[in-house]
């Protein structure tokens, strides 16, 4: 089955800074590859996703990267702000929608003033 | 817009005993997904629905059983509860048949088993 790792499981930034989260994954039939945020006591919510067909995807602040190739894929959130404070989970399907995804073991990300 | 509805939100019962867990999808998604997140733990799939037929099943335990109703709402059935099933159950919804159509999370329901 797929498996999907994190890194890194905590990240700490300042305020203004950008953040990198990188995950990768094990089956090389994955093509479709959500990320998550989730604040405490709270469900994930979605905040950008990316399918095998593409390499880059941007929304604002967050932008998702994927090497197909490395079997690998990167959050990056630029100028970082207090309320982006929360565990980013990674994840990936094979069926090229939501359905069965495998998650990452998380990142909790803590923006500092 | 409609969410994802689960009930209850916490619930806590004692070993051994049984529980139920509800879930509403978003009008119109034809497809449920049960989550079990432990404590710290990312979200572990455990089974999932598509027009009331069960699509998928992951890690979910023997003693776990779900099944979607004709209103699409679905419900987790848990008995001979242990220590270990203490944790946040996500219901999640999505429209399978639908182009880029992502996983909406419900609130979750909090089980603690003492």
């Amino acid at each position: 089955g797929e498996n999907v790792e994190q890194h890194p499981s905590t990240l700490s930034v300042q305020e203004g800074d950008s953040a990198v989260i990188k995950c990768t994954y094990s089956d090389s039939a994955s093509n479709y590859f959500p990320w998550y945020k989730q604040e405490l006591g709270k469900r994930p919510q979605l905040i950008i996703d990316i399918r095998s067909n593409v390499g880059e995807k941007k929304d604002q602040r967050i932008a998702v990267t994927l090497n197909k190739t490395a079997k690998h894929f990167s959050l990056h959130i630029t100028e970082t702000q207090p309320e982006d404070s929360a565990v980013y989970f990674c994840a990936a399907s094979n069926t090229g929608t939501a359905s069965k995804l495998t998650f990452g073991t998380g990142t909790r990300l803590q923006v500092t003033l | 817009a409609a969410g994802v509805i689960q009930s209850p939100r916490h619930l806590i019962k004692e070993k051994r005993e049984t529980a139920t867990l509800k879930c509403y999808p978003i009008p119109r998604h034809d497809t449920v997904y049960w989550y079990q997140q432990g404590p710290g733990q990312d979200p572990q799939f455990l089974i999932s629905f598509y027009e009331k037929m069960q699509s998928d099943k992951g890690s979910i335990p023997d003693r776990f059983s779900a099944q979607q109703f004709s209103d699409y709402h679905s419900e987790l059935n848990m008995s001979s509860l242990e220590l270990g099933d203490s944790a946040l159950y996500f219901c999640a919804s999505s429209l399978e048949t639908g182009i880029n159509s992502p996983l909406h999370f419900g609130n979750g329901t909090r089980l603690t088993v003492t």
